[in-house]
């Protein structure tokens, strides 16, 4: 089954340092790695995917995630936190489960703190 | 402000109630998504629509029963619900045309309490 783990349930970081949230996946053939953002109260919103290409991915609101085949990782970054970034992250993986149709299956989520 | 509207944004229904709760998305994306979260944890796929069509049924009881009556909205149906169903339910919906590199995009959800 393909599957993606976030190992930290909470980081805790300074604003203005750099920020890592890990994820680490389990797929057969090619990854389709997605990180999304939730705030309190609100709905997932995408932040970057990996398809294919350049290990390093851009994405919104400063985000970048660095996609590593050998050590099967796909850790979200940033290099100066801010306190706004606090929210729940979820690492994801996109998988077809018939013809024409996908699902995304979801890691347990990070709980990123920015202290100020 | 998402492109994906769920309403109600809250809903409080007794056991014997019957509710739906409405998602609508104007991009022009052909598969929909309900997805049910509780607090803390992941979402949980529930059900997935591809050009109006159910694909996916995840095992979900029949007191949940979805349905898209045509490319721009789905609906969750609502009927003797328990307590343990309190969550937020989100929908969602993707360009899948594009296959496995088009995200999702999701609503705020709807934030159910079963009394």
């Amino acid at each position: 089954a393909q599957s993606v783990a976030q190992p930290e349930d909470q980081v805790n970081v300074a604003e203005g340092n750099p920020l890592t949230v890990k994820c680490t996946y389990s797929v057969s053939g090619n990854p389709y790695l997605f990180w999304y953002v939730q705030y309190p109260n609100r709905g997932l919103q995408f932040l970057l995917k990996y398809i294919t290409g350049d290990n390093l991915v851009k994405g919104s609101y400063g985000f970048e995630a660095e996609f590593n085949k050998s050590q099967t990782s796909f850790h979200l970054k940033k290099p100066s936190a801010l306190v706004s970034d606090s929210a729940l992250y979820f690492c994801a993986v996109k998988t077809a489960v018939g013809a024409g149709s996908y699902q995304l299956t979801f890691g347990k989520g990070t709980k990123l703190s920015v202290i100020p | 402000d998402t492109e994906v509207t769920q309403t109600p944004k809250h809903l409080v229904m007794g056991m014997t109630n019957k509710k739906s709760l409405k998602c609508e998305q104007h991009m022009g994306h052909r598969a929909m998504y309900w997805y049910k979260q509780k607090a803390k944890k992941p979402p949980e796929l529930m059900f997935v629509y591809s050009y109006e069509k159910l694909s996916i049924n995840e095992s979900v009881p029949s007191r949940f029963s979805p349905e898209c009556p045509n490319s721009s909205l789905l609906n969750l149906h609502l009927h003797a619900l328990q307590p343990e169903d309190s969550a937020l339910y989100l929908c969602a919906s993707s360009q899948d045309l594009g296959g496995l590199g088009s995200p999702l995009h999701f609503g705020n959800g709807t934030r159910l309490t079963v009394t």
